[in-house]
């Protein structure tokens, strides 16, 4: 069975700190995606990593894609209020298949 | 426009109740997911379809079951609800498959079978 462990599962921090968030595997990935999730909603994409190595940034969120592409870590810079919520990782499988991470809740105090 | 609209937003069952949960999309997506999502767990995949006339099981299809009559429309069906079928539904769609285009969730439906 493969898994998709995230670190931390939970983070309390306050406004204005630096954070980052681990999606781990022992498999290998096709494309690694990660969503953000409010409560009483949806996940939501936020960005696709494809290629080993990558980095990709979304104003203050750098994603990357481990070389091996069976890791991938988020890091938000100066994080905000509004950075709050459920950050969830996920990965495409040989299958075509999503392997999901169990998330990790962000609360950004003020 | 709506994206993916599921209905209802909450609901109170039985134990051995049946209902339906619906999923629509208006954005002419081929593929069609539903998936659970238990607390401190990953989402699971419960069923698929890649096209109107076909559906597939996912990792925990056990106790639903699927129909895929047309694009827009993708229920789910529980038979005889357990209180292991607490938790939120959400559907999700995509153009293609997970390897080339991402997902786009409904708001889900919390469910509780006590």
């Amino acid at each position: 069975t493969q898994l998709l462990e995230q670190s931390p599962q939970f983070l309390s921090i306050q406004e204005g700190e630096n954070l980052t968030v681990y999606c781990n595997s022992s498999s290998v990935f096709s494309s690694l995606q990660w969503y953000r999730q409010e409560p009483g909603e949806g996940p939501v994409l936020l960005v696709t990593v494809v290629t080993g190595g990558e980095v990709k940034k979304l104003k203050r969120l750098t994603f990357q894609f481990g070389d091996a592409r069976k890791d991938s870590s988020l890091h938000i810079t100066a994080a905000q209020t509004g950075d709050t919520g459920l950050y969830l990782c996920a990965g495409a499988n040989s299958n075509y298949q999503l392997i999901w991470g169990a998330g990790t809740k962000l609360i950004i105090k003020p | 426009n709506a994206g993916v609209t599921q209905t209802p937003k909450f609901r109170i069952l039985k134990i051995g109740q049946s209902m339906t949960l619906q999923c629509a999309q208006d954005m002419n997506h081929n593929y069609m997911y539903w998936y659970r999502q238990d607390p401190g767990m990953g989402l699971k995949l419960i069923y698929y379809s890649v096209g109107a006339g076909i559906t597939d099981k996912g990792e925990v299809p056990n106790g639903y079951n699927v129909s895929r009559s047309t694009t827009e429309d993708f229920p789910l069906r529980l038979e005889l609800a357990a209180p292991s079928q607490t938790s939120v539904y959400f559907c999700a769609s995509s153009p293609q498959g997970i390897k080339n285009s991402p997902l786009h969730f409904g708001n889900g439906t919390r469910l509780t079978v006590t």
